[in-house]
């Protein structure tokens, strides 16, 4: 498997635009996550998805976050307005609840709001 | 609310040395913990997972210990290698597991050669 695939790796966008991440999952996986990792505040989980269903999104950190999974194998986050502040490395991560639940990690998508 | 602590922030020692990074949590209801490297502008690579159930998993020169009634763990690096520079990462997984991880902000190690 070719692991987690995040797209795309490096992203600058202007304030005020439309940011969208995306993420494929390892095949099988049934949990998915989305994670922004900043100097200032390390890693934190923005939300997550079991059997595409989304179970808690208490770390999105504003309403101009939305995430989706319209199915097994994709799934989107998306920032509108972006902002300056929202410059940080954006990680998803897979998942399988019954196997131990080891989380596997793309290479994350860096973000940049000038 | 689940916090991990990892001490030191940061971490020199010249090769060879054997060395122990340290990771403590608040909440011992923990499902399981797992080890993390991370290099400069990459992703997150898993070492280790520790299941609640376990004290102790193995995996070339690392070992990772669990001790959930102390809220503690720890990552035992064997004869260091300067390709052992990285910053390492434990995360506690909560909530029968699927509700995602806890970050502690990472040890950075640096390997002199």
């Amino acid at each position: 498997d070719a692991g987690v695939i995040q797209s795309p790796r490096h992203e600058v966008t202007e304030m005020g635009q439309e940011v969208t991440l995306r993420c494929k999952p390892i095949s099988g996986h049934n949990s998915l996550f989305w994670y922004r990792q900043t100097m200032m505040r390390g890693l934190e989980l923005l939300i997550y998805f079991n059997n595409n269903v989304p179970i808690d999104d208490s770390g999105m950190p504003e309403d101009r976050f939305s995430a989706k999974m319209p199915n097994a194998s994709f799934s989107t986050l998306k920032i509108q307005p972006s902002e300056p502040r929202d410059s940080a490395v954006y990680f998803c991560a897979s998942s399988l609840v019954s196997k131990g639940t080891e989380a596997f990690f793309g290479q994350g998508t860096r973000l940049t709001v000038v | 609310k689940q916090e991990v602590t990892q001490i030191p922030a940061a971490l020199s020692v010249p090769e060879g040395e054997n060395l122990v990074l340290n990771c403590s949590f608040t909440d011992s209801a923990i499902y399981n913990l797992q080890w993390f490297r991370q290099d400069p502008g990459k992703g997150l690579t898993s070492l280790l997972l520790i299941q609640s159930s376990q004290r102790e998993q193995t995996s070339g020169r690392l070992n990772a210990s669990l001790d959930k009634s102390s809220g503690r763990s720890t990552l035992y690096i064997a004869a260091s290698q300067p390709g052992d520079s990285a910053t390492y990462l434990c995360a506690a997984a909560s909530g029968g597991g699927a509700d995602g991880l806890t970050f502690g902000k990472g040890t950075h190690l640096i390997i002199q050669p």
